[in-house]
């Protein structure tokens, strides 16, 4: 099975500045047709998850432009650019390389 | 616009068995393949299983395979999850989510099933 592995475990941000989260795939996430089978989602306290990022780069519908990926085969990271409190929740990386679909840990992000 | 709900959901004691629902409006349901993914309590997301637009191909954990499966009925726009043989670790909140070529993108709010004698 493919391990992603988040860092950090947690991360306290001024509303504002900027946050970095880190995801590490223990195998090449490029597909044969040469999509990256990276996606990114937002867990926000108490409700359903939300995809963020499509494909490790590409902004899913409605999500603000303050939110960003990039990468390479297998390290990912997602930046988040002036932090508002909306954005507060448990961030999880995930694939849709091959079977099984595995997630990471997830990143809590918590408002100074 | 696009929504998911889930139903079915409770205590059930281990060995027995419970059967899940996500009923599914707003868009074309027999155009997407759909997933099931369950957050046990405390916990992170762990993927279920996945059933294609036509309900031909099914792919599942090795933890549920042989006791859970998943279904659909496209003229009915509603997903199954049929889960027998139930154990505490299966304990979660199960969402139901729709996957299309841009990730999963829509997912339901998700319903508790709880395993406990």
């Amino acid at each position: 099975d493919i391990v992603l592995t988040q860092a950090p475990l947690s991360v306290s941000v001024t509303p504002g500045e900027s946050a970095s989260i880190s995801c590490r795939s223990s195998k090449s996430l490029l597909s044969s047709k040469g999509i990256t089978s990276l996606y990114w989602y937002l867990q926000r306290p108490g409700k359903s998850p939300q995809l963020l990022i499509y494909q490790m780069s590409n902004l899913a519908s409605g999500v603000p432009d303050r939110f960003s990926s990039s990468g390479s085969e297998t390290d990912f990271t997602l930046k988040i650019s002036k932090v508002e409190t909306e954005d507060v929740g448990v961030y999880y990386c995930g694939h849709r390389l091959e079977y099984p679909l595995t997630f990471g840990s997830g990143t809590k992000l918590e408002i100074k | 616009e696009v929504q998911l709900v889930e139903s079915g959901g409770g205590l059930v004691q281990p060995g027995r068995s419970m059967k899940l629902s996500c009923a599914a409006s707003g868009f074309t349901f027999s155009n997407y393949g759909m997933a099931w993914v369950r957050q046990a309590p405390t916990k992170g997301l762990e993927w279920v299983a996945t059933i294609s637009y036509d309900g031909s191909s099914t792919y599942y954990r090795d933890s549920v395979k042989g006791r859970f499966t998943i279904s659909r009925d496209n003229a009915k726009s509603t997903l199954y999850l049929q889960m027998n043989s139930l154990r505490s670790e299966d304990t979660a909140t199960y969402y139901c989510t729709r996957g299309s070529y841009g990730g999963y993108d829509y997912w339901g709010q998700g319903v508790m099933v709880t395993v406990s004698s």
